[in-house]
């Protein structure tokens, strides 16, 4: 049962506009989300994450919005680059657990 | 930046043989975890370590599957005898002590098993 489900197996977005990735979950007892950005042949790197405190964090072109009631998060990248074409995985964790679950992933392709 | 560090990055082995991985994480992390991700799917967590001993080991294929972490530092995932159907990429990622702490990954280790 996927508790971190990210629906959309792929995404393209023209260069400069605002890309839109989404994850749903299904824990309620989740309390700490993140997005990993992976390139081929390499380890998933750590993007930006958010508490379930708050319902928006930014940084830099990265932005990440928080719908608890709705189970619901969101990456937006603006503008989008090149460099932004990668595998984006969604993953959460429970309070006063330090086990993280991922998604499935969504690729993006940043079209020139 | 200190890095996680895997190797080997490619490993080619025929079934039933024995296979071996080792992670070295970046220092002072005391929580180790190994991933497995199958091509398509999200990181699967195998074994998470704090310091030398296991607190989650509950996804690893025991009859198969051994991992360990003597010291507290290195680590070392063992697959005996390896099945065609663990061919998969296997990442080890640590992080700091507590919760809330993002997991650093480091290339990982490409498993075919012919």
């Amino acid at each position: 049962d996927q508790q971190v489900k990210q629906n959309s197996p792929s995404l393209s977005v023209q260069e400069g506009r605002i890309s839109i990735l989404n994850c749903d979950y299904t824990n309620s007892m989740f309390d700490y989300f993140l997005w990993y950005k992976k390139y081929p042949a390499e380890g998933p790197t750590f993007l930006i994450s958010i508490s379930s405190i708050k319902d928006k964090n930014e940084d830099g072109r990265f932005t990440v919005f928080l719908n608890k009631s709705a189970k619901h998060l969101s990456l937006h990248i603006v503008p989008s680059q090149p460099g932004d074409s990668a595998v984006y995985f969604c993953a959460a964790s429970a309070l006063g657990d330090d086990k993280i679950i991922f998604g499935k992933g969504t690729r993006l392709h940043i079209l020139p | 930046e200190a890095e996680v560090a895997q190797s080997p990055r490619y490993k080619i082995t025929e079934k039933s043989q024995a296979v071996a991985f080792w992670c070295d994480p970046i220092s002072g992390h005391a929580t180790l975890y190994w991933y497995r991700q199958i091509l398509g799917q999200g990181p699967e967590l195998l074994v998470q370590f704090q310091d030398e001993s296991v607190v989650d080991d509950s996804q690893l294929p025991k009859d198969r599957f051994s991992a360990e972490r003597l010291k507290g530092v290195d680590s070392t995932l063992k697959i005996q005898p390896a099945e065609l159907g663990d061919s998969a990429m296997y990442l080890c990622a640590s992080s700091r002590t507590g919760y809330n702490s993002p997991l650093h990954f480091g290339n990982g280790t490409r498993l075919t098993v012919t």
